[in-house]
């Protein structure tokens, strides 16, 4: 089957850097996609990666191992409204996309 | 400059009613979708569509109705509500052809099932 594991809840401090990861299972790979959502509003996207490394955008990094089934969001100088939900999603070989349950972040003063 | 825009925002409903969320878009959006998000569950896509008059079931269908006469509508209809279907249910849109993961969603609307 196809399953997608992020861990539920993480906490940091504000300034620090975070590293939420995600493992995922699917038929065929098109991509793995992060989304941002803070509590009560709509998910907005992040990064994508369909090729192995690193992608920095700003203070956000995402990562991904294709041969691991692995990837990663990093986030440094964490900022209070960087208090949000995490998706994981990862794009099957039918270009569906298969969602985890998200992880949230609490930032800590 | 409106996006997607999703109404109703807030709804309680009873068992066995009939309820149409609906969902429009301003960028002409070939594709478009409806999740529902449920607490300890990933987004699971009830259906989309890649163009007017073209619509397929997602993951979880059952008890849902889409239609898609015009590009920029896509409404959700539960025709007979369950207190299953409590949920939150986000439409999305995409511009990408076969690579349709980079979605922007609407604001979401609460569904309560009593």
């Amino acid at each position: 089957g196809q399953n997608i594991d992020q861990p539920t809840e993480m906490t940091a401090t504000e300034g620090a850097i975070v590293q939420i990861n995600c493992t995922y299972q699917t038929s065929g790979f098109n991509g793995l996609f992060w989304y941002q959502q803070h509590a009560g509003e709509a998910p907005t996207f992040l990064s994508y990666n369909v090729l192995d490394g690193l992608e920095e955008k700003g203070r956000f990094s995402s990562f991904l191992s294709r041969s691991k089934g692995y990837s990663y969001l990093l986030l440094k100088e964490l900022q209070m409204k960087d208090s949000a939900s995490y998706l994981c999603a990862a794009m099957d070989s039918n270009y569906q996309l298969i969602w985890g349950a998200g992880t949230k972040l609490i930032i800590k003063p | 400059d409106a996006g997607i825009t999703q109404s109703p925002r807030y709804k309680i409903t009873e068992t066995g009613r009939q309820v149409t969320l609906m969902c429009h878009q301003t960028w002409s959006h070939s594709y478009m979708f409806w999740y529902r998000q449920d607490l300890g569950h990933g987004l699971r896509l009830i259906y989309y569509s890649a163009a007017a008059d073209i619509t397929d079931k997602g993951e979880v269908p059952d008890g849902y109705v889409v239609s898609r006469s015009k590009t920029e509508n896509f409404p959700l209809t539960l025709e007979s509500a369950t207190r299953s279907q409590t949920s939150v249910y986000f439409c999305a849109s995409s511009n990408s052809g076969d690579f349709a993961g980079e979605l922007f969603f609407g604001e979401g609307s609460r569904l309560t099932v009593l």
